[in-house]
């Protein structure tokens, strides 16, 4: 199984700064074949089920603000959020679905300053 | 919109056997592979289990594998997942959610509401 490991695992960032989570995976997701990175982020807060935010490592789900953004290839992947907001507290978790079972990363908490 | 409600879920024993549906409207169900995907308590997500649109290809996580069985049928847009001899490392939040693709398990743009299992004896 491919294992994907995140950090860091929690960091509280001030209103209007900006958060920065890291994704690593234990070998490459992307596809040479047709260039892809498979890799997914999404946003958990509590009581709520899972977002999608992201897809194929930087492709942003419909409705997505845009003071998120996502990067990387390969093995390593970058989730940002450029101005952080009270509603964006939440769990942030990347997965990579170039090999089944698909795999998530333990998660890193965002929380305010 | 796309909508998936859950139902089943509860507090059983080890050992003990549970049914979990997935009732969802919105998109056209025997296109779209599903999953299961849980949450213990104090932990991260775990993809569980997946299915193809058709229903032909079945996927299973390694901790569920012999015990848990997913199916879908189409007519009924239902998704379940049956739960055999429970452990109590299977108490979870568990999420039925919509794959993007038709056939292998991928990545998950809806999501149902989440519903509790309990293994305590």
């Amino acid at each position: 199984d491919i294992v994907m490991t995140q950090s860091p695992d929690s960091l509280a960032v001030s209103l209007g700064e900006r958060a920065t989570i890291n994704c690593k995976s234990s070998q490459s997701v992307l596809y040479n074949s047709n260039k892809k990175n498979y890799l997914a982020w999404y946003q958990h807060k509590p009581g709520q089920p899972p977002k999608l935010l992201f897809y194929w490592a930087f492709t942003r789900e419909s409705g997505v603000p845009d003071r998120f953004s996502a990067s990387g290839s390969g093995t390593d992947f970058t989730l940002t959020i450029s101005s952080l907001l009270a509603e964006d507290v939440a769990v942030y978790y990347c997965q990579q679905y170039y090999s089944t079972p698909p795999t998530f990363g333990q998660g890193t908490r965002v929380e305010i300053k | 919109d796309v909508q998936l409600l859950q139902s089943g879920g509860g507090l059983l024993q080890p050992g003990g056997s549970l049914r979990l549906s997935c009732a969802v409207s919105g998109f056209t169900f025997n296109t779209y592979a599903m999953s299961w995907v849980r949450q213990a308590p104090g932990e991260g997500l775990e993809w569980v289990s997946g299915i193809s649109g058709s229903g032909d290809n079945t996927y299973y996580a390694d901790s569920v594998k012999g015990r848990f069985t997913i199916s879908r049928d189409n007519a009924k847009n239902t998704l379940f997942l049956q739960m055999n001899s429970l452990r109590a490392d299977d108490t979870a939040i568990y999420y039925c959610a919509k794959d993007q693709s038709a056939d292998d398990p991928r990545r998950f743009d809806y999501w149902g509401q989440g519903t509790l299992v309990t293994v305590s004896s």
